[in-house]
């Protein structure tokens, strides 16, 4: 299965708001409620930000937020802060192929 | 506390076999799938594969199915990851990742390196 599309690169100064959108298609995305999006900083694990396109586990900043129109899902960050920069990664159910995942390419935002 | 814990980085030959490993802890080994991703060197998130514990169901990624094998063993907590046949294009990071329901990955093992070189 194809990867989901994600922009390569965004950017914002602190305080303002990024989004970071993530297009799939009716098989994923569009079909499902099953959008996960993943943060990871260089040479960490990923952690979850978001899950079931717009739930936050506990722990994490209400500064992030998800949403899906149609084909696309997006994740906002708010009051963007210096520890935000890192890689962003969306991950969808999809009904192509078996595996029943797939995750985006990932973005990278950069906190100017 | 959940944890999964992931074995140690590896330097292998190509040709050569590995299985690495993925110890869950501080919950129910059998009630969670567990899944496999690849992160080549200054590259993306890739699902490999994903395996229920409790029964050994176990789903592939097209691109890996034939490549490697995911396995568990629930008497010792642990999911498994491994190859036959190493090549130079295997070298990556590797990480096993809790699916506790629905689309919620949230526990990520530390990664595990493989490094495939002559």
């Amino acid at each position: 299965q194809s990867a989901l599309t994600q922009p390569a690169s965004v950017s914002g100064s602190p305080g303002q708001s990024v989004t970071i959108s993530c297009t799939g298609t009716s098989s994923d995305v569009g079909g499902y409620n099953f959008v996960s999006w993943y943060q990871q900083h260089p040479g960490k694990a990923p952690k979850v930000m978001v899950y079931d396109v717009s739930n936050r586990p506990s722990g994490v900043s209400n500064r992030f937020s998800g949403s899906k129109s149609g084909n696309t899902a997006s994740l906002t960050i708010s009051g963007l802060q210096a520890e935000d920069e890192a890689d962003y990664f969306c991950n969808s159910y999809t009904t192509s192929g078996t595996l029943g995942w797939v995750f985006g390419g990932g973005t990278k935002l950069t906190v100017l | 506390e959940v944890q999964l814990v992931q074995s140690g980085a590896e330097v292998k030959k190509p040709g050569e076999s590995l299985k690495i490993s993925c110890k869950g802890s501080g919950y129910s080994f059998t009630t969670s799938w567990i899944g496999w991703v690849r992160q080549m060197p200054g590259k993306g998130l890739e699902w490999m594969g994903i395996i229920n514990p409790g029964d050994s169901d176990t789903r592939y990624s097209p691109s890996f199915q034939g490549q490697v094998t995911i396995s568990a063993d629930k008497s010792v907590n642990t999911a498994y990851l491994q190859w036959s046949s190493l090549k130079a294009s295997d070298t990556a990071m590797y990480y096993c990742a809790r699916q506790h329901s629905a689309s919620l990955f949230d526990y990520w093992g530390q990664g595990t390196l493989v490094t495939v070189s002559s």
